[in-house]
């Protein structure tokens, strides 16, 4: 089974702060996601990336990066932390192939931004 | 553009009773479809997806959905609701153009003892 882990279920941060939220997935997927999912929203892209090294903003970029400096690792980063990022994070990843193939995903982190 | 739209954001059935769950998409191209549910504090988990075979696919926990092209339809349902349905669905279409996946706003279903 594919497992991809969040490394953090709840973060508290305050505003201002540089935020980290870790990914990792472990069945050697090229493509990784990251969401952010709010009440009556459904889920928003932020960022994709399809290989190592390489990313792709998503609909909702702004104030915030990604790196993928290994296959199996995908990290969101919060420039400057604002209260309106209080937010679920989710990390999908999935295999190359094109968007027929399903995406996995991480139990999520909720990160509360004071 | 694909979009995706799940008419109803919260369903309460019965236990032992039908479970229906709609979705509507429009899409320029072949869609990919998908569904997904969330359980509380949970990441989604796929329970099936369409992609140009059969137009009745099946599911885990046995939830099935037929994609309908003439009516841009791919309701999912499930003959009998049990209490651990309890969750929020999700309706994916993927985006050819953009490749990306597009989700609708989840339906909340309640099952009622």
């Amino acid at each position: 089974d594919v497992k991809v882990t969040q490394s953090s279920r709840y973060l508290v941060k305050r505003t201002g702060e540089k935020v980290f939220l870790e990914c990792v997935q472990d069945m050697d997927h090229e493509n990784m996601f990251w969401y952010r999912q709010d009440p009556g929203l459904g889920l928003r892209l932020i960022y994709f990336s399809y290989d190592v090294k390489m990313k792709e903003k998503g609909d909702i970029p702004e104030g915030y990066s990604v790196s993928r400096e290994k296959k199996e690792r995908f990290s969101l980063i919060l420039e400057s932390a604002s209260t309106n990022q209080t937010s679920m994070y989710l990390c999908a990843s999935s295999i190359l192939g094109g968007l027929n193939q399903p995406q996995h995903f991480g139990d999520g982190t909720r990160l509360s931004i004071l | 553009a694909q979009s995706v739209t799940q008419l109803d954001s919260h369903v309460s059935v019965s236990e032992g009773t039908p479970v229906l769950l709609r979705c509507n998409y429009s899409s320029s191209y072949s869609p990919s479809l998908f569904w997904y549910v969330q359980h509380p504090n949970k990441g989604l988990q796929l329970l099936l997806k369409y992609t140009s075979a059969a137009t009745l696919v099946k599911g885990i926990n046995g939830f099935e959905a037929e994609f309908k092209k003439s009516e841009t339809s791919f309701h999912l349902t499930k003959p009998s609701a049990h209490m651990s349905d309890a969750a929020e669905y999700f309706c994916v279409v993927s985006d050819q153009g953009t490749y990306k996946y597009i989700f609708g706003t989840g339906t909340r279903l309640k099952v009622l003892a």
